[in-house]
This record gives structure tokens, sequence and C-alpha cells, in this order.
């Protein structure tokens, strides 16, 4: 199982883009990369998940690198309603899911 | 709204009791998912059902126990508790995918205070 490595917090201005870099080494060939978000007393909400390259999606955009040794995931001009936790994760088929401890992101106005 | 349900939203109990929390999937997933989530931790992974059976086992304590259904919703079942069992417990249901990983779709949780 892949562990990763994420910041654990970052704080922002609002309107301004925010990248959140996740580091996983020992990514495996049928891994995928997924990003959840999750608001206090909340279930995590799934946000964006690839492969490789860049993915993007009305709320995202996932870069990876060719290596897949890490990734990036970019929100646009961040807005207050951002603040939230980040989770990087490493997954493939039916493993055990590690969400970690995530990066809490603070959006300030 | 996720789809996915979870019941009750709250429980209160005391010490060595025992507990059952239930489980919704969104309509056709068959995987159910259950995570303990503390105060101001990460979500710690219990275990995974697919389609009845057990799939992924996590850090679950020999005190909890889960199943899935027939009907495919899915129960944890914690007993003996101790006041650090007192968590929020989500689950997640993921459905069939023609490539990647499932996406897990998370209910709103229970909360669980054991006194």
């Amino acid at each position: 199982l892949a562990k990763t490595t994420q910041p654990i917090s970052m704080d922002s201005y609002e309107g301004q883009e925010v990248n959140i870099t996740c580091s996983h080494n020992n990514i495996a060939t049928n891994d995928y990369i997924t990003w959840y978000q999750q608001f206090p007393s909340q279930g995590p909400r799934f946000i964006i998940q690839g492969y490789k390259t860049k993915v993007t999606n009305e709320v995202a955009s996932l870069f990876i690198p060719a290596d897949r040794k890490s990734s990036t995931l970019s929100l646009p001009r961040v807005s207050l309603s951002d603040t939230a936790v980040y989770y990087c994760l490493v997954v493939g088929g039916y493993q055990k899911v590690t969400f970690g401890t995530g990066t809490k992101l603070q959006v300030i106005p | 709204d996720s789809g996915v349900t979870q019941t009750p939203k709250h429980l209160i109990t005391a010490t060595g009791q025992r507990v059952t929390l239930r489980c919704s999937p969104r309509s056709g997933d068959l995987s159910v998912y259950w995570y303990q989530q503390s105060l101001d931790q990460g979500l710690q992974f219990l275990i995974h059902y697919y389609n009845g059976e057990e799939r992924a086992k996590g850090n679950i304590l020999e005190r909890f126990s889960a199943q899935q259904f027939p009907d495919l919703h899915s129960e944890l079942n914690l007993s003996s508790l101790e006041l650090g069992d007192s968590a929020l417990y989500f689950c997640a249901s993921s459905g069939r995918r023609d490539r990647g990983v499932n996406e897990q779709f998370f209910g709103p949780g229970t909360r669980l205070t054991v006194l």
C-alpha cells in the first residue's frame, strides 16, 4: 500500500490559486491517485482522480509527472468555502484505503 | 446528498455497552467501507465489504465486527465500548467502474459518544 506525504497545513488568500503537492514514492503500476475534500463533521467528498499527466474537472486540476511519484492538486481562485482538509490517496483495486492526516487548507479573506 | 444513509446520527452510551451502527449504500453500489475518525484525526479504515463478502480489513479492533446483508446494507457492531471509541464513524459505498479505482461516496456519519 503506497504511503503518501502531504503538508499538514496551508494558508491562502481568497481568489488565489492553491497547489497542494502529495508525494507517493512507492506508487504501484495499478495505483490511481485520488483526492478527497472534507469539511468538519462531514464525510469526505471525491474531488478528482488521475493516473498520469493532467486531469481537469469543474472543481480542480490534478497534475501527475511522468514518474508518478508525486501529484499536485490545483484549486483555482479559492474562496472561503474551500477551507477544508484535503486528502491524497493512492489506491489500486480492493486494497485497504488509508486517508492519512491530510492537508488543512485555510482560506483567508 | 451522497445517497448513502447512516443511522443513528448521534449515539450516546456508557462504557462496556454494545451498539450497532447501520449503513445503507447508494442504490446499486456493492461495496461498503467503514471508517473511524477521532477528534482532529484522519480517517482510519476499518473494513471493506463487497456484495456480502469481506474484502479488506484495516485497523479494526476485535471488539468490533461488521457484516453486509443480502440487501447490501451493512452494520458495524461495537462491543465492550471504551472511552477511546468515541468518534465519528463513516460509511462509504462505491460501485462498478470501467477503469480506475472506484470513487467512494460517504454518508453523513454517526457520532458515537461513550461516557
